[in-house]
């Protein structure tokens, strides 16, 4: 299958500051990547869609200027969270769809703000 | 949000087939049916997908019911690496949104 590759795979940060996540499409084309977190024991929850070249649209609830989000390239999207603070610890995952509309996964990031 | 129900846990033996239910009565015509598990601390691996037909590939396959109101996923021969948790989508062909259910925690014991 296609490979999506999602760095760093932890990353622990100090209150107020900013971490960015990278989610590359090593073999194919992604014109639609999603960012997706996910607290423990619980399911995959949606936080924004990123389109390249376009802005993202993010779903309700989810503060665009707290996570930003940049698809520049085809095969590049990044997820910034800006001013960390502890509730943003979580499990964050980006997944990138192709163009036979299989979504594929990066291995997820986990973030612990301190 | 999510239009599927699965149970939240089965148990299955080591080398048993697993059929994992998915529950989709409002799906539309258009929609597709997606089948993703993730294990433990890792990102969501595709498994199958299909519309109206059944499908088959070296993971699984897929029933859906004449009409499409249900779905469930074989693992043929379950082993224990197959223990996770199984998400049951339903979403439209060029999708813009992928949402995610509660999904089924498979354990498959030796």
């Amino acid at each position: 299958g296609a490979v999506v590759s999602q760095h760093p795979s932890w990353v622990i940060c100090k209150s107020g500051t900013s971490v960015k996540i990278e989610c590359r499409s090593l073999d194919f084309q992604a014109t639609t990547m999603f960012w997706y977190r996910q607290f423990p024991k619980q399911s995959l929850m949606l936080m924004a869609t990123s389109n390249e070249g376009s802005k993202a649209t993010y779903e309700q609830g989810v503060e665009k200027d707290k996570f930003l989000i940049n698809h520049a390239s085809l095969t590049l999207s990044t997820l910034t969270v800006t001013s960390a603070h502890p509730e943003d610890s979580s499990f964050y995952i980006c997944s990138a769809r192709t163009v036979r509309e299989k979504l594929f996964f990066g291995s997820g990031t986990q973030l612990s703000v301190l | 949000d999510a239009k599927t129900t699965q149970p939240t846990s089965m148990d299955c033996a080591e080398g048993r087939a697993a059929n994992l239910p998915c529950n989709h009565s409002t799906i539309s015509g258009n929609e597709y049916v997606y089948w993703y598990r993730q294990i433990h601390s890792q990102g969501p691996q595709y498994i199958i997908h299909g519309l109206k037909n059944n499908e088959t590939n070296e993971m699984a396959s897929l029933i859906i019911t004449e009409d499409r109101k249900s779905s469930t996923l074989i693992l043929p021969h379950a082993t224990l690496r197959d223990t996770a948790v199984y998400y049951c989508i339903v979403r439209e062909y060029n999708f813009n949104k992928f949402y995610f259910g509660s999904g089924t925690k498979l354990n498959v014991k030796p």
